[in-house]
């Protein structure tokens, strides 16, 4: 299965500022998305980030405040803009590189605003 | 729209004992259905998905369509199962949504 590297691992970050997240995979994937993981809560999607075109983002999520790039098929970032307290998450990327062997997620990124 | 329910946010069982968790789903067309696991400080990772029929660490889920619910299922707990444990549907999109989650502590 692919092997996944998020960078940074943990940040704390003044309110009104941005953060961008990185996430590299060892292969080569169609897609890529990125997911939320709020205190106490599950995973909920944020965006799925697909090579030459923009990010398709789910309902409550816009590109103003979670604007993402992919620039090549191993490689996206999510960028977590203007914080405030309540983007404090886990933020996660994951690829879809074997469907039998389900989707692979990365370690995250734990974000706490300030 | 899809939806994935876990009615429990927590279980516990003593070790030994028999582990039901439960997931049912709401999906019109033919789901894809996944267990997956999260240990103390580790990565989420994949347990179990409905199209393999496998059992992986003595845990098995089955489908069933007409109750819409995919309950994962160990006959004997062991302590090392404690974990969060997510259901996870795939719906043609190849978009993966979660469950609650539930948390599953095996007592000694």
């Amino acid at each position: 299965s692919a092997v996944i590297s998020q960078k940074p691992s943990r940040d704390i970050c003044q309110r009104g500022t941005s953060l961008t997240i990185q996430c590299q995979v060892d292969s080569q994937v169609t897609m890529m998305f990125w997911y939320r993981q709020q205190p106490g809560q599950s995973l909920t999607l944020i965006a799925t980030a697909n090579q030459g075109s923009e990010a398709t983002y789910e309902s409550g999520f816009v590109i103003d405040k979670f604007p993402i790039s992919r620039p090549n098929l191993t490689f996206s970032t999510l960028t977590v803009s203007n914080m405030s307290p309540e983007d404090s998450s886990i933020y996660l990327c994951s690829v879809d590189m074997d469907r039998s062997k389900g989707y692979t997620f990365g370690s995250g990124t734990r974000l706490t605003v300030v | 729209a899809q939806r994935v329910t876990q009615p429990e946010k927590l279980l516990s069982v003593f070790k030994g004992a028999p582990v039901e968790l439960k997931c049912n789903y709401s999906y019109s067309g033919s789901p894809e259905l996944f267990w997956y696991v999260q240990y103390s400080r580790q990565r989420l990772q994949l347990l179990l998905r409905h199209i393999s029929r496998e059992s992986i660490k003595g845990f098995t889920a089955d489908l069933n369509k007409g109750e819409t619910s995919f309950h994962l299922k160990k006959p004997f707990a062991q302590e090392e199962d404690s974990a969060m444990y997510y259901c996870g549907l795939i719906q043609g999109a190849q978009k993966l949504v979660f469950g609650q989650g539930t948390r599953l502590t095996i007592n000694p």
